[in-house]
This record gives structure tokens, C-alpha cells and sequence, in this order.
């Protein structure tokens, strides 16, 4: 069974500085998503990333994927605070195409 | 290019009723997913429609059904409410086979008092 595994849980930070979240997933899977979501709202899409190696950026934020680690990173450069939400990962599993979401990472970014 | 529309957008029930929760999908989406996120933690699949069938199904009993219309759209029914059955439910439209992106509603608000 495919499980998705997000961390840290809690990250609070300081505004201009860089930070790191972890996806890890359990099994093969070809497309890993990035979401955000603000408290009370429905979920942002950010990032799909599809091939081993994939690299994007948008803004403060750039994602990356390692199919043979089954590890994706979101990194954050130079926080501002509106960047403040939660972000999931999910991993397509397989062979049902459905989305397995990791726990969310709630981001707090403070002057 | 409008987007997925969720309604109601709240709704509060009665332990032990039935509710019925629509999604209207993207324009050019063929595949509808369902997902019910409860407070604080990630949504979780419950099941997803394809061309007015179920795709595929999550660790949800019975209780929870849905139907795929012929313009794609989309309802989830809910029968029996329990206690636990409160949380956001998203509705996720996607084009099958061909763009990987998933489009999310803005989700509706279930209270089972």
C-alpha cells in the first residue's frame, strides 16, 4: 500500500530564511503533486512533477523529485510571510490513479 | 475555462440523515475524484468516476456513493451520517490519460451534529 510521509509537521520561520520540506513515499509512482492550502479554503496546486530529476520553481518555492530516492523536496528561499499555509505532497499511486496525500506541513513564516 | 464549483458550500445534518454534495468539473475534464478531508489532517480518496463509472475506490464503506453525469459533473451521497462522517469534502476534475493535473474545488463544509 502506498503511504506518503511529510516532514517536518510544523515549521515556523523567520522571514528571509530558507527551509527545506520532505516527501517521502513508499512504492513506484510516476507524478508527484505540490498543493497549498490556506486555513478553511480548498487546495492550491503548485507543482506536478513527473520524471525522475524534475526540477521546478515558481516564485520563493522550487520542487524536485528523485523517483529512485522516492523523495521529493519543496524548498522555500528567502520567506516572506505570505507564504503561510499548509503544504501537502501526494503521490499518484500506480495502478489506481488516485492521490495519496502526505500528512501537510503547516508553515509559519513570522517578521 | 471555468473552473470545478462545489455546492453547498457549508451544510450541517443530523446524525443519522442522508446528503447529497455536487461538483460541477472543469471544462474538457472527463474524470471526477472525490476526497474527504477531516480537520488538521491530508484528504483522503473515497472514490473516482470515468465516463459515468466508478474508477476506483478508497477505504470508505457502502454508505458513501456517487454518480457521474453525462456533462461530467458529479454527486456524492452519504448515508446513515455518523458523528465522523464531518469534514471538507473536495471534488477533483481531471482529463484522463492526457493532462496529469488535478483541479480542485473549493470544497464543501459537512457538520454532523
Amino acid at each position: 500500500e502506498l503511504k506518503v510521509e511529510q516532514n517536518p509537521l510544523f515549521l515556523s520561520m523567520q522571514e528571509g530564511k530558507n527551509y527545506t520540506i520532505y516527501c517521502n513515499y513508499s512504492t513506484t509512482s510516476d507524478r508527484l503533486y505540490w498543493y497549498r492550502q490556506d486555513p478553511g479554503k480548498s487546495l492550491e496546486s503548485l507543482f506536478v512533477l513527473l520524471s525522475n530529476g524534475a526540477v521546478k520553481q515558481e516564485g520563493r518555492l522550487m520542487a524536485s523529485l528523485d523517483t529512485k530516492a522516492r523523495l521529493s523536496t519543496l524548498h522555500i528561499t528567502a520567506a516572506v510571510h505570505d507564504l503561510s499555509a499548509t503544504y501537502f505532497c501526494a503521490v499518484a499511486d500506480y495502478n489506481t490513479d488516485k492521490l495519496i496525500f502526505g500528512t501537510g506541513t503547516r508553515l509559519q513564516v513570522f517578521p | 475555462e471555468t473552473g470545478v464549483t462545489q455546492s453547498p458550500t457549508h451544510l450541517i445534518k443530523t446524525r443519522g440523515q442522508q446528503v447529497t454534495l455536487r461538483c460541477s468539473s472543469q471544462s474538457g475534464h472527463n474524470t471526477v475524484s472525490w476526497y474527504q478531508q477531516a480537520l488538521g489532517q491530508g484528504p483522503q480518496f473515497i472514490f473516482q468516476y470515468y465516463r459515468e463509472e466508478e474508477n476506483g475506490r478508497g477505504n470508505f464503506p457502502p454508505r458513501f456513493s456517487g454518480l457521474q453525469f453525462p456533462n461530467y459533473s458529479s454527486e456524492l451521497n452519504v448515508n446513515a451520517l455518523e458523528l465522523d462522517d464531518s469534514a471538507l469534502y473536495l471534488c477533483a476534475s481531471s482529463f484522463s490519460g492526457v493532462d496529469y493535473g488535478y483541479t480542485f474545488g473549493s470544497g464543501t463544509r459537512l457538520t454532523v451534529v
